[in-house]
């Protein structure tokens, strides 16, 4: 089966801990996403990243960090810089940059919650 | 940045056609129009993408008028499993990833 794996689904952390989540894709990809949605929100860009090696900031990148060094791998890290870190965090990939022709495929969220 | 406007939401009983208008005044000439749907708890799921006059596939039609400021998603004969938020999307993949921003979106609630 083909898709985009995140894990864990739920995932609970003490104010001031660094946490990772991890995102996997087997669609051979190019582009990874990283969105973070707040209840009754939409989704806001933290970070995206069109081939290996090489990633840019969304419009809420600050407090997070990400990596790519596998193409089939781009994990997101909430550093406690991140004020208001508790979301529902969601990966996406697409063939090239998404926008005209190249559609997200999403997966299926972690919920982060930070006390 | 192409902002988009959509209805916060919209109610519809099971079988009827939904239309949920999309409003995307400073569109730009490389940006394509795109929607999704997503379930609670869930990741979008892309529905259907166009750059101009009609597009349709096995669930939805997209209408573009020819000055491509506004959009319209067709949703025919729903049921109570099109209950959920439908998103707007106005970008190209040219430059960055900056206008990949999805608004609140829509809440259809479909009723019997």
């Amino acid at each position: 089966d083909g898709g985009i794996t995140q894990s864990p689904k739920y995932l609970f952390r003490k104010e001031g801990q660094n946490v990772t989540l991890s995102c996997e894709q087997n669609l051979n990809h190019d582009a990874m996403y990283w969105y973070r949605q707040d209840p009754g929100q939409g989704l806001r860009l933290i970070y995206y990243s069109q081939i290996v090696n090489d990633f840019q900031k969304g419009d809420i990148a600050e407090g997070y960090s990400v990596s790519r060094e596998k193409k089939e791998s781009f994990p997101l890290t909430v550093t406690s810089a991140q004020k208001n870190p508790t979301a529902f965090y969601l990966c996406a990939s697409s063939v090239g940059l998404a926008g005209a022709s190249y559609e997200q495929y999403f997966g299926p969220g972690t919920r982060l919650t930070v006390t | 940045l192409a902002k988009t406007t959509q209805p916060i939401s919209m109610d519809s009983y099971e079988g009827q056609e939904v239309n949920i208008t999309c409003s995307h005044n400073n569109i730009a000439t490389n940006d394509y129009i795109t929607w999704y749907q997503q379930f609670p708890s869930q990741g979008p799921r892309f529905i259907i993408q166009g750059y101009k006059t009609k597009v349709t596939n096995e669930v939805a039609s997209l209408f573009i008028p020819a000055d491509r400021k506004s959009s319209t998603l067709s949703l025919p004969r729903v049921s109570l499993s099109d209950t959920a938020v439908y998103y707007c999307l106005v970008g190209s993949n040219t430059g960055t990833a900056s206008k990949l921003t999805f608004g609140t979106g829509t809440r259809l609630q479909v009723t019997l």
